[in-house]
């Protein structure tokens, strides 16, 4: 079974931190996500991976960068916290290369961050 | 503007009963759509899909239905049962957007014993 793990279930921090959320899979998965759910709006893409090193941006990127320097891990960071990014978080990844993939994503169980 | 809508944000259904979400989309460059289940505290989890080429597929109670020229999808779930109760994502992509898998925002479906 895939395994996506996300390394915080529950999070709060003040406005003007630097927030990191850690995510990792252990099927060797080339495409890595994040999303953002809010009550709604449903789950909407912040950026993606599909290879190490590799991003790009998805439908909300602004406020947030990532990082991949490993396949199995994927890292949104949160450069300067503000409250409009309480949200829950999402990781996913699938697999198959070059993002061209109809595998349906495998997701995390979220991370509930909350700004204050 | 969202791409993929879904209208009715919660549905509650008798145990037993047929339960039909339903999501419509505006892109037409859509090919490829998918249900996702989601519980409270859990990550969604992938239910069925179906490429634009069929109007239909089916796994077990569930079944999903498209109509291309209405640009609508559906789902059916029959026998409901309680297990079922759950926040379902409708989804959808193109061949060409590098696996950017774009959302509805969810209904809630609840089924009453």
């Amino acid at each position: 079974d895939v395994k996506v793990t996300q390394s915080s279930r529950y999070l709060v921090k003040r406005t003007g931190e630097k927030v990191f959320l850690e995510c990792v899979q252990d099927m060797d998965h080339e495409n890595m996500f994040w999303y953002r759910q809010d009550p709604g709006l449903g789950l909407r893409l912040i950026y993606f991976s599909y290879d190490v090193k590799m991003k790009e941006k998805g439908d909300i990127p602004e406020g947030y960068s990532v990082s991949r320097e490993k396949k199995e891990r994927f890292s949104l960071i949160l450069e300067s916290a503000s409250t409009n990014q309480t949200s829950m978080y999402l990781c996913a990844s699938s697999p198959e290369p070059g993002g061209y993939s109809n595998q349906p994503q495998h997701f995390g169980d979220g991370t509930r961050l909350s700004i204050l | 503007d969202q791409q993929v809508k879904q209208n009715s944000p919660s549905l509650s259904v008798q145990e037993g009963r047929i339960s039909i979400l339903n999501c419509d989309y505006t892109n037409s460059m859509f090919d490829y759509f998918l249900w996702y289940k989601k519980y409270p505290a859990e990550g969604p989890t992938f239910l069925i899909s179906i490429s634009s080429i069929k109007d239909k597929n089916e796994d077990g109670r569930f079944t999903v239905f498209l109509n291309k020229s209405a640009k609508h999808l559906s789902l059916h779930i029959v026998p409901s049962q309680p297990g079922d109760s759950a926040v379902y994502f409708c989804a959808a992509k193109g061949w060409s957007s590098a696996s950017k898998i774009i959302f509805g925002s969810g209904t809630r479906l609840s089924i009453r014993p």
